[in-house]
């Protein structure tokens, strides 16, 4: 079947613009991860969707990040006034629940010059 | 906090010899750990995951608390073993989410 989808798979932008990443999950899976995957820093946790759930915010780095996920399905990330330190592969992961198996997507690879 | 730390960066053996990829994790509590593998072009895909206690691709990892480590090792290494290894733990972070805590990575070279 099909895997997690993310789009676009490379985006160029100029600091200061504002981008938006899309993730599809698997159908059915009710859990949907996003990371961030960084030469310094490794892959880090961003955000965290459960059903209806108030999402686990925890990972966002700064209040320029945000993200939402309609229907219980495609979630989108943003980052607002981009800077060059937002420059990284942003993944996105889903699970068929909490503490399930994550299946990764592709990835976004974000470049902000 | 959870920590998860991988000593090697990278790690060069040749086709045949064993391989031992070391994790060792810092989590106060009965974490989950997991190996994902990266094939190059590829996506991050899972390995293994402690709790299934399977062996994929001639694969194995045991779980010993006692050393808080999660080592990755396989008998004969294969040139298609060639990939980035991360080491993961999952736990309940309070906020009711089960995110992954992922090490550096270890790239993995095997010579043929």
């Amino acid at each position: 079947g099909a895997g997690v989808s993310q789009s676009p798979s490379n985006k160029v932008t100029e600091k200061g613009k504002d981008v938006e990443l899309r993730c599809d999950p698997i159908s059915g899976h009710t859990a949907l991860y996003w990371y961030r995957q960084s030469l310094g820093q490794g892959l880090e946790f961003l955000i965290y969707f459960q059903g209806n759930s108030a999402p686990d915010k925890s990972g966002l780095p700064s209040d320029r990040f945000s993200a939402e996920r309609t229907g219980g399905s495609v979630s989108t990330l943003t980052i607002q006034r981009t800077q060059q330190e937002d420059s990284a592969v942003y993944l996105c992961a889903s699970s068929l629940a909490e503490g399930g198996t994550q299946y990764f997507g592709p990835g976004t690879r974000l470049l902000v010059l | 906090a959870q920590r998860v730390t991988q000593p090697e960066k990278l790690l060069s053996v040749f086709k045949g010899a064993p391989v031992e990829l070391k994790c060792n994790y810092s989590y106060s509590g009965s974490p989950e750990l997991f190996w994902y593998v990266q094939y190059s072009r590829q996506r991050l895909q899972l390995l293994l995951r402690h709790i299934s206690r399977e062996s994929i691709k001639g694969f194995t990892a045991d779980l010993n608390k006692g050393e808080t480590s999660f080592h990755l090792k396989k008998p004969f290494a294969q040139e298609e073993d060639s990939a980035m290894y991360y080491c993961a733990l999952s736990g309940d972070s309070g906020a009711g989410s089960y995110q992954l805590t992922f090490g550096k990575g270890t790239k993995l070279s095997v010579i043929p």
